[in-house]
Parts: structure tokens; C-alpha cells; sequence
């Protein structure tokens, strides 16, 4: 099974300044037909999770575009470039390349300095 | 407004049976696999089940095999999870999720709100 490991787990950031998350899996997570299947979701407090970034790097509909993901083979980033109070609560990444099957990983935490 | 709104949650003992209703509105479900997802309280995500459009195909997590059942009724825009032999590890919140029409790759791109299962005596 494919384990997704993130760090850090708790993320303390200024207002205005950048963030960034790690997730990194225990396998590849190249596809046969060439792409990435990593997926970030964003869950504010007390809300459902909204998924922010699909196929590696393409936002959703409405997501600001200071958030952005990155990453190949078995390291990905999502990255902030300027964290606003609206972008408090945890975010998970999720494979989607090992189908049938989704794993995500334990959350990062980021909450405001 | 595409939405899924969950029903079914609740108190139950270990050993008990529960049934999670999932209602789609502002889309047609049968367009698309669905997924349940649950969040024991205060841990992470964990996907749970998904099921094909045409329910052929369903898929579960190890940890629930034997015990829980996805299904869908196209007429009535739903998904369901039966839940059976439950256990105090089943305590979370369940969330229905609608994976991406494009590709099961691209994930759940729209959730419900959640409904709460509480296994406990």
C-alpha cells in the first residue's frame, strides 16, 4: 500500500509571508499514462474538505493563485506565497495515481503566528 | 449548486448495524463514481469506499472489508454506506465525496457536509 507522509504536521506563519508543505510517498506516483495523480485539499475549521490543486499543480475553480503545487516521483510541495487569515486549517495531500484505492496523508496544520 | 447532503449518523453499540444515506442534488451522480471518506475525531482523512457509476465496481479500504457495503440508486440521485459489525474504531465523522467526472485520478472535487457515527456502549 502506498503510505503519504507530510511534514511539517504543525505550521506557524506570519501574515504575509510564504508556506510551504511537503508530502512525499512510499512509492511513485507516475501513472502508465505519463502524469501524477497528487491532489492537496484544504479543511478550514469546522468545514468539509475542499480539494485545491489536482493533477499536481492545477488549481480548482476560485482557488487563489498564490497557492500553487509542485513536485515529481515521490516528493510534491504545495506552496503559499503570501498566507492571508483565510487559509487557517489543515491541508492534506492524496494520491490518486495507486487506483482504486486514495491515501491521504496525516494533515499539516497551519494555523497563524 | 452541486451539492451532497449525508444522513444516517448516529449513536450505536458495538456489533450494531447503521445505514448512511448520501443525496445528490444540482448534478446527476450517475455521471460519476462516489466515494465515502471519514474523520475519526480529531485525526485526518481516511478514505473509506468508492463505487462505479454503474455500481460494477466497488472498492473498499482493508480495515472495513466483510463489514461495510457501498451501493447507489441512480433513480434516486443516492449513494449509501451499510455499516455492520461495528466497532469503537468506526467513530468518525462519514463524508460522502463526488470524484472528478474527468478522471478518478484528479480525487472527490465536490463533499458533503458529513454525518456523524458514534460506536460506543
Amino acid at each position: 500500500d502506498v503510505v503519504m507522509t507530510q511534514s511539517p504536521l504543525s505550521l506557524p506563519v506570519t501574515l504575509g509571508q510564504p508556506a510551504s508543505i511537503s508530502c512525499r510517498s512510499s512509492q511513485s506516483l507516475v501513472y502508465s499514462d505519463g502524469n501524477t495523480y497528487l491532489n492537496w485539499f484544504q479543511q478550514r475549521p469546522g468545514q468539509s474538505p475542499r480539494r485545491l490543486i489536482y493533477k499536481l499543480s492545477n488549481r480548482d475553480s476560485g482557488v487563489p493563485d498564490r497557492f500553487s503545487g509542485s513536485g515529481s516521483g515521490t516528493d510534491f510541495t504545495l506552496k503559499i506565497s503570501r498566507v492571508e487569515a483565510e487559509d487557517v486549517g489543515v491541508y492534506y495531500c492524496m494520491q490518486g495515481t495507486h487506483w482504486p484505492s486514495y491515501t491521504f496523508g496525516q494533515g499539516t496544520k497551519l494555523e497563524i503566528k | 449548486e452541486e451539492q451532497l447532503v449525508e444522513s444516517g449518523g448516529g449513536l450505536v453499540q458495538p456489533g450494531g448495524s447503521l445505514r448512511l444515506s448520501c443525496a445528490a442534488s444540482g448534478f446527476t451522480s450517475s455521471n460519476h463514481w462516489m466515494s465515502w471518506v471519514r474523520q475519526a475525531p480529531g485525526k485526518g482523512l481516511e478514505w473509506v469506499a468508492n463505487i462505479k457509476q454503474d455500481a460494477s465496481e466497488k472498492y473498499y479500504v482493508d480495515s472495513v472489508k466483510g463489514r461495510f457495503s457501498i451501493s447507489r440508486d441512480n433513480t434516486k440521485n443516492s449513494v449509501y454506506l451499510q455499516m455492520n459489525s461495528l466497532r469503537a474504531e468506526d467513530t468518525a465523522v462519514y463524508y460522502c465525496a463526488r470524484v472528478d467526472v474527468v478522471l478518478w485520478g484528479y480525487g472527490m472535487d465536490v463533499w458533503g457536509q458529513g454525518t456523524t457515527v458514534t460506536v460506543s456502549s
